[in-house]
């Protein structure tokens, strides 16, 4: 069974970091591409950032570019995201999910995490 | 403020079927597949439909999927107390080159 369970979340000030991991088992993750999505509140979902198996390469959405960096520890099956100079407005349920695979020649996230909680305040 | 317009909320009654549509344009789904995903608040997110009209396994008959030009649209029918979630369409976009969500349509079994 697909697992992933992220972790990290917290209460920070504006301008401080912190890294969100999310451990995963089930499947071979080196073999696979990952991504954050978040939910602000009482907003939609918006992809964050995505990584490619086995080492990248890594993409950011406009609003995290330079203070976001997303990696992966394939010997430990897990993901990370390093969230540097964090907003307000970087408040929400942030989601680890594993990108399906390039075969299906369609870009969508097959299996999801439930999320770990930020708040910037 | 997505690129994809959904309805925010549509409701219908056990057994019925309800539709909910999402609206792109010829960079987003008008050129590429549609995936829809179900969240309960608490859940992880889950597949429902990719590719169009694909369900995982898993996914019951009666959850479908459907795209024509710049629209798609997911269908339930045989309504079930159980449905009641948040659906969110998505896509790629290539004129943003990345990923695209709706904002979300909360259906309410009455």
């Amino acid at each position: 069974e697909v697992q992933l369970l992220e972790s990290g979340g917290g209460l920070v000030q504006p301008g401080e970091s912190l890294r969100l991991s999310c451990a995963v088992s089930g499947f071979t993750f080196s073999d696979y591409s990952m991504a954050w999505v978040r939910q602000a509140p009482g907003k939609g979902l918006e992809w964050v950032s995505t990584i490619g198996g086995p080492s990248g390469p890594s993409y950011y959405a406009d609003s995290v570019k330079g203070r976001f960096t997303i990696s992966r520890d394939n010997s430990k099956n897990t993901l990370f995201l390093q969230m540097d100079s964090l907003r307000v407005a970087d408040t929400a349920l942030y989601f680890c999910a594993r990108k399906a695979p390039d075969y299906y020649d369609t870009y969508h996230f097959d299996d999801w995490g439930q999320g770990t909680v930020v708040t910037v305040s | 403020q997505s690129v994809l317009t959904q309805p925010p909320a549509v409701s219908g009654t056990p057994g019925q079927r309800v539709t909910i549509s999402c609206s792109g344009s010829s960079s987003n789904i008008g050129s590429n597949t549609v995936t829809w995903y179900q969240h309960l608040p608490g859940t992880a997110p889950k597949l429902l439909i990719y590719n169009n009209d694909q369900r995982p396994s898993g996914v019951p008959d009666r959850v479908s999927g459907s795209k024509s030009g710049t629209s798609a649209s997911l269908a339930i029918t045989g309504l079930q107390s159980e449905d009641e979630a948040d659906y969110y369409c998505a896509t790629w976009d290539d004129r943003l080159h990345c990923p695209v969500f709706g904002r979300g349509t909360k259906l309410t079994v009455l």
